[in-house]
């Protein structure tokens, strides 16, 4: 079955810098990826997804990039801000199987 | 507004007791899914369905049970509730099986 990796496991930058999210999975017939924001007691919200057809999606300061012959696929958050503290979990899937999730990413935001 | 509801939102057990949570969606979703997320180990899978009378195992479906007569509802049953299963469990819908998926607010679990 599909098997997702996602580094780092906490991730800590400035105020206005970018943070960068990365994650791999095993199964090259994935073509569903998903990124999901959870907030501290909060349910994962999704905040951007991006299909196997399309190697970069944009909204606003957030994009995710693909890459399917590495098998990986990157958030990036630009000119971050202290909302942008939260547990980030990529995910993937393929045909009609469910998402697999990674283990999740802790961001701080440094005011 | 359409909505996905679970409850309750904190439970109390003691071990070997039989529980159930409930999960409720007003989407119209076929799709329903349960997860138990633990400090380390993500959103791991349970049990999920494509629609009614349907049901799957997913990764940790060990100890856990569900079912599926209407398209609303897919309660998650421990028969015998191990401290093991204390967790933050989230039910989720989606209307595709690929397709994004929304959660509920979460049931906190607690096995003594």
């Amino acid at each position: 079955g599909e098997n997702v990796e996602q580094h780092p496991s906490t991730l800590s930058v400035q105020e206005g810098d970018s943070a960068v999210i990365k994650c791999t999975y095993s199964d090259s017939a994935s073509n569903y990826f998903p990124w999901y924001k959870q907030e501290l007691g909060k349910r994962p919200q999704l905040i951007i997804d991006i299909r196997s057809n399309v190697g970069e999606k944009k909204d606003q300061r957030i994009a995710v990039t693909l890459n399917k012959t590495a098998k990986h696929f990157s958030l990036h958050i630009t000119e971050t801000q202290p909302e942008d503290s939260a547990v980030y979990f990529c995910a993937a899937s393929m045909g009609n199987t469910p998402l697999v999730f990674g283990k999740g990413t802790r961001l701080s935001v440094i005011a | 507004d359409a909505e996905i509801t679970q409850s309750p939102r904190h439970k109390i057990t003691e071990t070997g007791r039989q529980v159930t949570l409930a999960c409720h969606q007003t989407w119209n979703h076929n799709n329903m899914f349960w997860y138990r997320q633990d400090l380390g180990h993500g959103l791991r899978l349970i049990h999920y369905s494509y629609g009614v009378q349907d049901t799957n195992k997913g990764e940790v479906s060990d100890g856990y049970s569900v079912s599926r007569s209407n398209t609303e509802d897919l309660p998650l049953t421990l028969e015998s509730a191990a401290s093991s299963q204390t967790s933050v469990y989230f039910c989720a819908s989606s209307e595709s099986i690929t397709g994004r998926k929304l959660f509920g607010n979460g049931t906190r679990l607690t096995v003594t």
